[in-house]
């Protein structure tokens, strides 16, 4: 079953907004990941996260590991249309599990 | 160059068929790696090679079956195909696997996907 927990499902926001997105999740983690992934394409690493407290960037992108290592949140700034795609969590678990991706609409 | 390809691009067959997929990395990766992606977009990994041998099998058909040929590349044949099997199959390699507190991490990267329709 589905071991990650991300929301929101959607979102449609105007270019310019802020975005913000998390994972949770019941078991402990020892590394984050998220990635994205644009239309007819696979998935691409934005950000990966290995201790918890941890905050990076990378660009407009911000990510962070929480403290509990059951949660992580990404956020976008100042978002531009080619910010449009599906992102999704990850972690080990037995083996890579993804969270069921957020999907973001921006509109210009 | 291409880091992670997948052919072909699109697969479309008939129920009953049996096809393969095929995936090369030129990045020196250890591992592979097949997901299954469905219609609502949820990832699911269904096998991984370290270095020639399986070392993850999900609970997966056994009309689905991998082959590591060398390391570079991982082929994904299947058998009896069935509606069920429609979906877009990923391939992605990774440097290795790390083990940080017991579990296996590492950052994988994805090849363009395979889009299987099985009418």
């Amino acid at each position: 079953g589905q071991q990650l927990n991300q929301s929101p499902q959607s979102m449609f926001i105007q270019e310019g907004e802020d975005v913000s997105m998390n994972c949770t999740s019941s078991s402990i983690f020892n590394t984050w990941l998220w990635y994205k992934q644009d239309p007819g394409e696979g998935p691409v690493l934005l950000i990966a996260l290995y201790k918890a407290g941890e905050l990076t960037s990378n660009g407009r992108l911000t990510a962070q590991f929480g403290i509990t290592r059951k949660d992580s949140f990404l956020n976008i700034s100042a978002s531009i249309p080619s910010d449009v795609g599906i992102y999704f969590c990850a972690g080990p678990l037995g083996g890579m599990r993804f969270g069921a991706g957020t999907r973001l609409t921006v509109k210009p | 160059d291409t880091a992670v390809s997948q052919t072909p691009k699109y697969l479309v067959t008939q129920m009953g068929n049996d096809k393969s997929i095929k995936c090369e990395q030129n990045l020196g990766h250890d591992t592979m790696y097949w997901y299954k992606q469905d219609s609502k977009k949820f990832l699911k990994i269904m096998f991984s090679y370290n270095n020639k041998e399986l070392i993850i099998n999900e609970t997966v058909p056994n009309r689905f079956s991998p082959k590591s040929p060398d390391k570079a590349h991982l082929n994904l044949h299947i058998n009896s195909l069935e509606l069920g099997d429609s979906a877009v199959y990923f391939c992605a390699s990774s440097q290795g696997l790390i083990r940080i507190a017991g579990e296996v991490t590492d950052t994988q990267y994805f090849g363009p996907g395979t889009r299987l329709t099985v009418l």
